[in-house]
């Protein structure tokens, strides 16, 4: 299974918005509304921070939202602040008990 | 509070085996599937395996298929990934990683823990 492509990195200033794409196939993202986000901040573990394509865990702020248009998924970053600078990776639900994530986005704010 | 503790890193020589466990506290364990996700130094994620609440069910990603193998005691609160024929490819940090709460969708992981680094060379 291969794995699902995102920009390595992308930027914003404080209070912008970014969004971030990942790509992948009619057998994972296009297949399924199973997309979901993580955020990595360095040297520590993942956080969930969107699931079931656009829904958030309770605790995320609702500047971040998910969406998906066919095999495309899409992380949108409102009002960007200084803590939001992480890694983000999507990750989809790929069939046959599978699970695959992007390489992973590298967001600076400016 | 959930808590996901790893233990049993540390440095093989290609072809070893290692077992790394993953010690649960603050939520009903037996209750959850849960992953191993991995991520190689200064790499992205990939999922590694994952086991049912029960561990009646037990898939695995297709590079460590047949070399890895997951398991869980419930009464221990504790998760297993035996790792053996390990390869270069196989350093990384290791995660084991809880379901969500709220969903019965076991690919998506509200609580992960801090990782072992897992380092094969010779």
């Amino acid at each position: 299974q291969s794995a699902l492509t995102q920009p390595p990195s992308a930027s914003g200033s404080p209070g912008q918005s970014v969004t971030i794409s990942c790509t992948g196939t009619s057998s994972d993202i296009g297949g399924y509304n199973c997309v979901s986000w993580y955020q990595q901040h360095p040297g520590k573990a993942p956080k969930l921070m969107t699931y079931e394509v656009s829904k958030r865990p309770s605790g995320v702020p609702d500047r971040f939202s998910g969406s998906k248009s066919g095999n495309t998924a899409s992380l949108t970053v409102s009002g960007l602040q200084a803590e939001d600078e992480a890694d983000y990776y999507c990750s989809s639900y790929a069939g046959s008990n599978n699970l695959v994530f992007g390489g992973g986005t590298k967001l600076t704010v400016l | 509070e959930v808590q996901l503790l790893e233990s049993g890193g540390g440095l093989v020589q290609p072809g070893g085996s290692l077992r790394l466990s993953c010690a649960a506290s603050g939520f009903t364990f037996s209750n959850y599937a849960m992953s191993w996700v991995r991520q190689a130094p200064g790499k992205g994620l990939e999922w590694v395996t994952v086991i049912s609440a029960d561990g009646g069910s037990t898939y695995y990603a297709d590079s460590v298929k047949g070399r890895f193998t997951i398991s869980r005691d419930n009464s221990k609160n504790t998760l297993y990934l035996q790792m053996n024929s390990l390869r270069v490819e196989d350093t990384a940090v290791y995660y084991c990683a809880k379901r969500m709460t709220y969903s019965s969708s076991w690919y998506y992981l509200d609580y992960w823990g801090q990782g072992a680094l897992v380092t094969v060379s010779s």
